[in-house]
């Protein structure tokens, strides 16, 4: 059974930084592209960065180029994201998402739970 | 970036009957769209990749259609569980990913 239990979120003053994690398993993690998402209280659905399988490939969007940094330790089947820099238009519950290619997300099958992350003074 | 709009953004509908959503992208995204369903405090679950492929254990009342910029997800009958949000995502032209921004189907 695919698991992806996200934790790290919280309340962080603005400026401040965060370090998610992911942790993987029921799958072969390295086989797959994996994705952050989040999605603002009340708000719809936001792609926030991927990374490969390898770890050699990776995506941002525009506004977290720069202060986001996603990374992955495939021996122990974990996905990472370093969030620095962060404003209260951060504010979000951040899912984990396994994408359906190697290299390329292109859709999510399976999501965590999500961490919330609070910007807030 | 490619523009996902869906539209209604809200359907009030009874048990049993069609439910025809739609999403519309800016540009060309060839058949490369899928669907979400979204419950209440739940992650998303994937439906439809690449159009109208069906995901694993998801029910044959749930159909997609469409290429180019115009899609549609149908529900041919639909069920008290499938009181949700849908949102649309493409991954044609990418970076970034796009979602929609969600239809709520409600009961009426």
């Amino acid at each position: 059974e695919v698991q992806l239990l996200e934790s790290g979120g919280g309340l962080v003053q603005p400026g401040g930084s965060l370090r998610l994690s992911c942790a993987a398993s029921g799958f072969t993690f390295s086989g797959y592209a994996m994705s952050w998402v989040r999605q603002a209280p009340g708000k719809g659905l936001e792609w926030v960065a991927a990374i490969s399988g390898s770890g050699g490939i990776i995506f941002y969007t525009d506004s977290v180029k720069g202060r986001f940094t996603i990374s992955r330790e495939n021996s122990k089947n974990t996905l990472y994201m370093q969030l620095d820099s962060l404003g209260a238009e951060d504010t979000a519950l951040y899912y984990c998402a396994k994408g359906t290619n190697v290299d390329h997300p292109y859709f999510f099958d399976y999501w965590g739970q999500g961490t919330l992350v609070t910007v807030s003074s | 970036e490619t523009v996902l709009t869906q539209s209604p953004a809200t359907l009030s509908v009874s048990p049993g009957e069609r439910v025809t959503l739609s999403c519309r992208a800016s540009q060309n995204i060839e058949i490369y769209l899928g669907w979400y369903q979204q419950k209440p405090g739940q992650a998303p679950r994937l439906l439809i990749s690449d159009a109208s492929r069906r995901a694993p254990g998801i029910p044959p009342r749930f159909s997609g259609s469409g290429s180019g910029t115009d899609f549609t997800l149908t529900i041919s009958s639909l069920e008290p569980e499938d009181f949700a949000v849908y949102y649309c995502q493409q991954r044609r032209n990418w970076p970034p990913l796009t979602f929609g921004g969600g239809t709520k189907v409600e009961i009426k």
